[in-house]
């Protein structure tokens, strides 16, 4: 049973430009969650995808956006990349209906320079 | 929102010594879960606990959702058992999907 996986592991990006980062979620799982962890803090929640549309946000700017497909994977996109979105992003997938147990992903760690 | 405290946020110990983690939240949950983060980043998830009490091996966990805490039991530690743990919790009532993590409780346990 495959858990869930994130791509890429790592990422180096310059300012201002855009990244996109891939979730696939847990096997039998339909929702995919995303955050963003800094060093030293514990995960904020950036969106949620349900049904292939964003069921709920974070307090994160328009720069963040998302997207999920009918397979029930998921990017995140953040464009016009600033110094302080270099962290650790979280890809969470669970049961429709969230207070099922979540499952996270290893995580993509993206570096801004 | 709703507020997660989690304490102590260090603790160090000695190998085979017994701990108790806590998880304090402001308001009614309908998820609490405990995690465990490795040093390459990845949650691992400890416990489903929105009540009651459960156990896995060494660890074991304790809800009391009337009383809004929540605790994480590890006896006879050992240094696997270091890093990083949470505590996260899903806020009851309207449309809230969203997890709402606790700062951390950075466990060190040494040889």
């Amino acid at each position: 049973d495959a858990g869930v996986t994130q791509s890429p592991t790592h990422l180096i990006k310059t300012r201002g430009q855009q990244v996109t980062l891939r979730c696939s979620p847990k096997s039998g799982h339909d929702t995919v969650s995303w955050y963003q962890q800094a060093l030293g803090q514990g995960p904020q929640f950036i969106f949620q995808y349900y049904e292939e549309e964003e069921r709920q946000r974070g307090n994160f700017p328009d720069r963040f956006s998302g997207h999920q497909f009918p397979n029930y994977s998921s990017e995140l996109n953040v464009n016009a990349l600033l110094l302080g979105d270099s962290a650790l992003y979280l890809c969470a997938s669970s049961r429709d209906l969230s207070y099922f147990e979540q499952y996270f992903g290893p995580g993509t760690r993206l570096t801004v320079t | 929102g709703i507020q997660v405290e989690q304490s102590p946020p260090d603790l160090i110990l000695q190998e085979g010594a017994n701990s108790t983690l806590r998880c304090n939240f402001s308001d009614s949950v309908n998820n609490l879960q405990w995690f465990h983060q490795n040093p390459w980043g990845q949650l691992i998830n400890l416990f489903y606990i929105p009540s009651g009490t459960k156990q896995n091996g060494r660890l074991s966990a304790t809800t009391v959702a009337t009383e809004r805490y929540s605790l994480l039991y590890i006896s006879s530690s050992q240094t696997t058992d270091s890093g990083v743990y949470f505590c996260a919790v899903l806020n009851s009532g309207g449309s809230n999907y969203k997890l709402t993590f606790g700062k951390g409780t950075l466990l060190t346990v040494n040889p």
